[in-house]
């Protein structure tokens, strides 16, 4: 069975700082991972995705994830974080190829960019 | 980007009354949607699977006839609430894929609908 796992209930970062939000996934075949946001009573927005090709992804909002086949990871980065960046960000894998392909979360990580 | 629009956003009820919940495509048309609900501080939980024309398909443990979902149209699912008790108070969020002939689509999220049982 497909699975993602965030090791990290909380991220704490000053503004400024690099930021790293950590995802390591297992998968039978490819993996379909993807990394979603979530701000306070709003539904999830997405960030960016991975499904071949390059393994340094970039996405929106300044967000990048680099995919480690060997480490099974899919970690989440910024290079310079900022307060507005502070959510609750979610790693995903999607199961199938298909639109009717369900999408597995990750238990989220609450991420705090102090000032 | 494709827009996915939940009504309402928030309601509160009394016990034993039944809630529904509209999610719409706005954009595009949505052969599948999903139904999510999130507890406080908590993952995404996957109820099930709308299917356009058909029934839906649920996840293990989520009660069929407590959670009605209804796939009437390419751009509307309902999931409606039976006989709604406190402990349904949740968030509850639905999400459609663009489909198409373009593979591993992001799913587009609605806004989410809390629900309040008193």
């Amino acid at each position: 069975a497909q699975s993602v796992a965030q090791p990290e209930d909380q991220v704490n970062v000053a503004e400024g700082n690099p930021l790293t939000v950590k995802c390591t996934y297992s998968v039978s075949g490819n993996p379909y991972l993807f990394w979603y946001v979530q701000y306070p009573n709003r539904g999830l927005q997405f960030l960016l995705k991975y499904i071949t090709g390059d393994n340094l992804v970039k996405g929106s909002y300044g967000f990048e994830a680099e995919f480690n086949k060997s480490q099974t990871s899919f970690h989440l980065k910024k290079p310079s974080a900022l307060v507005s960046d502070s959510a609750l960000y979610f790693c995903a894998v999607r199961d199938g190829r298909s639109s009717a392909s369900k999408i597995i979360f990750g238990s989220g990580t609450r991420l705090s960019i102090r000032p | 980007g494709a827009v996915v629009s939940q009504h309402p956003s928030r309601v509160i009820c009394k016990s034993g009354t039944s809630v529904k919940i509209e999610c719409r495509s706005l954009d595009f048309q949505a052969t599948t949607m999903f139904w999510y609900r999130q507890f406080p501080k908590k993952s995404l939980m996957l109820m099930a699977t709308s299917n356009e024309g058909s029934k839906a398909t649920y996840e293990q443990g989520v009660e069929k006839d407590k959670f009605l979902i209804n796939h009437a149209s390419l751009t509307l699912s309902t999931l409606t609430v039976t006989s709604a008790h406190p402990e349904d108070s949740s968030f509850y969020i639905c999400s459609a894929d663009v489909g198409g002939h373009t593979p591993f689509n992001e799913q587009f999220f609605g806004p989410g609908t809390r629900l309040t049982v008193l």
